[in-house]
């Protein structure tokens, strides 16, 4: 088993559409998570942590839930612009352990039509 | 504010040759990360670097090496090139203290032939 899962998409939505991503992972001590977005041949670019119960920022709500072990990235009136690939990334060691590793999914792919 | 820096963009090289690959973190971040991102899969982690030590690798032989200098900048050299070695290999850096965040790169395009 993967140690973080995504459902590779891709997603295709209308703009203004409402799109919620779910993303698994397999380290029950995990300590921090976060939601990167990278676009075609670029970089990843941070969009959220989320670091407890989850987090709100604009239109981007992250949540996660330790007990099923996933958090997931909803994303609310979504814009042409949010076109990208969304990459769940884990890091699954508590800090003063030192490995201080990210573990991304594969990515869902998200294209906004439209 | 200076984001990561990464050179080259692109590199070619055949196989059996060397390659050095080089990053600059933003001001101030002292830890520095490598990752390979090969075509259609995720981001491996390859070495992280803190305080000029290596102090973790990921699951990647020894030909896959690195080095931290006292201004923070790093240095990956990939020894005896294969051809699965073409990737995007991207750099991030992290800022001291007790936080996860990690910054990219723009990365440099590494083609093996």
């Amino acid at each position: 088993r993967k140690e973080v899962e995504q459902d590779p998409g891709p997603f295709n939505v209308p703009e203004g559409a409402t799109v919620a991503f779910n993303c698994t992972y397999s380290n029950s001590a995990s300590q921090s998570f976060f939601w990167y977005r990278q676009d075609c041949r670029k970089e990843p670019k941070l969009l959220m942590s989320v670091y407890s119960s989850g987090n709100e920022d604009g239109r981007f709500t992250a949540q996660l839930n330790r007990a099923s072990q996933y958090i997931s990235l909803l994303i609310r009136d979504s814009k042409l612009s949010d076109s990208a690939t969304y990459l769940c990334v884990v890091n699954p060691e508590l800090f003063i352990q030192g490995a201080q590793k990210l573990v991304f999914g594969q990515g869902t792919r998200l294209t906004i039509n439209p | 504010e200076a984001g990561v820096t990464q050179s080259p963009t692109h590199l070619i090289k055949t196989r059996g040759q060397q390659a050095t690959l080089r990053c600059s973190p933003i001001s101030g971040h002292t830890s520095v990360y490598w990752y390979q991102q090969a075509l259609g899969l995720g981001l491996q982690f390859l070495l992280w670097y803190d305080e000029g030590e290596e102090r973790n690798r990921g699951n990647f032989p020894p030909r896959f090496s690195g080095r931290q200098f006292p201004n923070y900048s790093s240095e990956l050299n990939v020894n005896a090139l294969e051809l699965e070695d073409s990737a995007l290999y991207l750099c991030a850096s992290r800022p001291p203290g007790e936080t996860y965040e990690q910054y990219f790169g723009p990365g440099t395009r590494l083609t093996v032939t």
